[in-house]
């Protein structure tokens, strides 16, 4: 069975960071793009950041280069760090499986001071 | 003008069918794209319906029923998702997406009611 587990959310001031990771299971972990995909309360949804399973990385215009995702093959996971976070950060984060075939639960990310 | 444009709401009758619109930025050829279609019901996550690019290039997501199917209308150059049989449970917000210059794209989202 293929799960996604994220951690790392929580609520943080504005200008702070926070590390979100994913653990990956059930599925080659090593050779699957893997993305970041947010959702701010009540509104749809916004794509964050993409790596390969060789490492290519891009990310959203939108983040001009505040967060940077990387990977650890070896320990199937995924990762997000945030810094210089905004209230418009505020949002779900999910962990993503290729295209949207899989997807984590969830870890909710709260900007307010 | 956004990459991909849905309408933001549509209702349709138990039983019937629906017809879900995701409008490409003029420039950019509906036909070129994959199309990724998402459902969300209330509170869960996302789901991934299918994908369509063309009658030979298309899939359908594990477990999502035949009644999902996609397509696509190059005159009004468009990706359609259409669900037939339409049922209670269908209610949810439905998301395209594409690939489009090294992001990933998503539409607005479109909230479905049966009515």
């Amino acid at each position: 069975e293929v799960q996604l587990v994220e951690s790392g959310g929580g609520s943080v001031q504005p200008g702070g960071s926070l590390r979100l990771s994913c653990a990956a299971s059930g599925f080659t972990f090593s050779s699957y793009t893997m993305n970041w995909v947010r959702q701010a309360p009540g509104k749809g949804l916004e794509w964050v950041s993409h790596i390969s399973g060789s490492g290519t990385i891009y990310y959203s215009d939108s983040l001009k280069g505040r967060f940077t995702i990387s990977r650890d093959n070896a320990k199937n996971s995924l990762y997000l760090q945030m810094n210089s976070l905004r209230a418009e950060d505020t949002a779900v984060y999910y962990c993503v499986g290729g295209t949207g075939d899989y997807w984590g639960q969830g870890t909710l990310v709260t900007v307010s001071s | 003008q956004p990459v991909l444009t849905q309408p933001t709401s549509l209702s349709a009758s138990p039983g019937a069918s629906a017809r879900f619109t995701c409008t490409f930025r003029s420039g950019i050829n509906v036909g070129t794209y994959r199309i990724y279609w998402y459902q969300q019901k209330p509170g869960s996550l996302p789901r991934h319906l299918l994908r369509y690019k063309s009658d030979s290039d298309k899939q359908q997501g594990s477990g999502v029923p035949s009644r999902f199917s996609g397509s696509k209308d190059a005159s009004t150059n468009a990706g359609l998702l259409l669900i037939s049989g339409l049922q209670s449970e269908d209610e949810a917000d439905y998301y395209c997406a594409i690939w489009y210059s090294n992001t990933w794209v998503f539409g607005g989202g479109t909230r479905l009611t049966v009515l």
